[in-house]
């Protein structure tokens, strides 16, 4: 079946500083991505998300880019703050969002 | 405005025992989701309602049963409860973009 997986399991970073968090996908027919943060003992949050018609796509502090090419995806934190630490998860959507979720990366904020 | 509501947020079951977990959502979605998360993995859909009176299979819907109530309620059983459906246990909808979910039920099988 397909998969999405993240680069890497944690992520340490310095308070202020920019964070990007990676994520490749292997359904190359994926139309929709999303990011989720998860905190702990909580349901994830939708961060942010980006169809395959655009290679990026910002919020406030955060920016998906989507490499399609290969099958690359990215989360930026701008100016990280120690309430961004959490489990970042990116999905793909299958069908009707049913989406299948990464293994996540877990950020901590350093002060 | 209360998102998506689960209940019970504890359960310690035993083996065998059933119990059906409810999840409501008041944000008029028609689609609705039901997901487990296993210590260190991301999230796995156990069940999918698309509509009132529609349900349908996701990755691992072995063990489980699931009505959709209404436009508001979707319900997750389990029958049997075995060791293995000890999960982290999510409900989410959907307006037509990415779910929002709740805030999970933790679910111990001993």
């Amino acid at each position: 079946g397909e998969s999405v997986g993240l680069h890497l399991p944690t992520l340490s970073v310095q308070e202020g500083d920019n964070s990007i968090i990676n994520c490749a996908y292997s359904n190359s027919a994926s139309d929709y991505f999303i990011w989720y943060k998860q905190e702990s003992g909580k349901g994830p949050q939708f961060i942010i998300d980006i169809r395959s018609n655009m290679d990026k796509r910002q919020g406030q502090r955060v920016t998906v880019l989507l490499n399609k090419t290969v099958k690359h995806l990215s989360l930026q934190i701008a100016a990280t703050q120690p309430g961004d630490s959490a489990v970042y998860f990116c999905a793909e959507n299958n069908d009707d969002y049913k989406l299948s979720f990464g293994a996540g990366t877990t950020v901590t904020v350093r002060a | 405005n209360a998102g998506v509501t689960q209940t019970p947020k504890f359960q310690v079951l035993k083996t065998g025992q059933s119990m059906t977990l409810q999840c409501a959502q008041d944000m008029n979605h028609n689609s609705m989701y039901w997901y487990r998360q296993d210590p260190g993995m991301g999230l796995r859909l156990i069940y999918y309602s698309a509509s009132e009176g529609t349900t349908d299979k996701g990755e691992v819907p072995n063990g489980y049963n699931v009505s959709r109530l209404n436009k508001r309620e979707f319900s997750l059983r389990l029958e049997s409860a075995a060791p293995s459906q000890t999960s982290v246990y999510f409900c989410a909808s959907s307006p037509g973009t990415g779910p929002f979910f709740g805030q999970g039920t933790r679910l111990t099988v001993v």
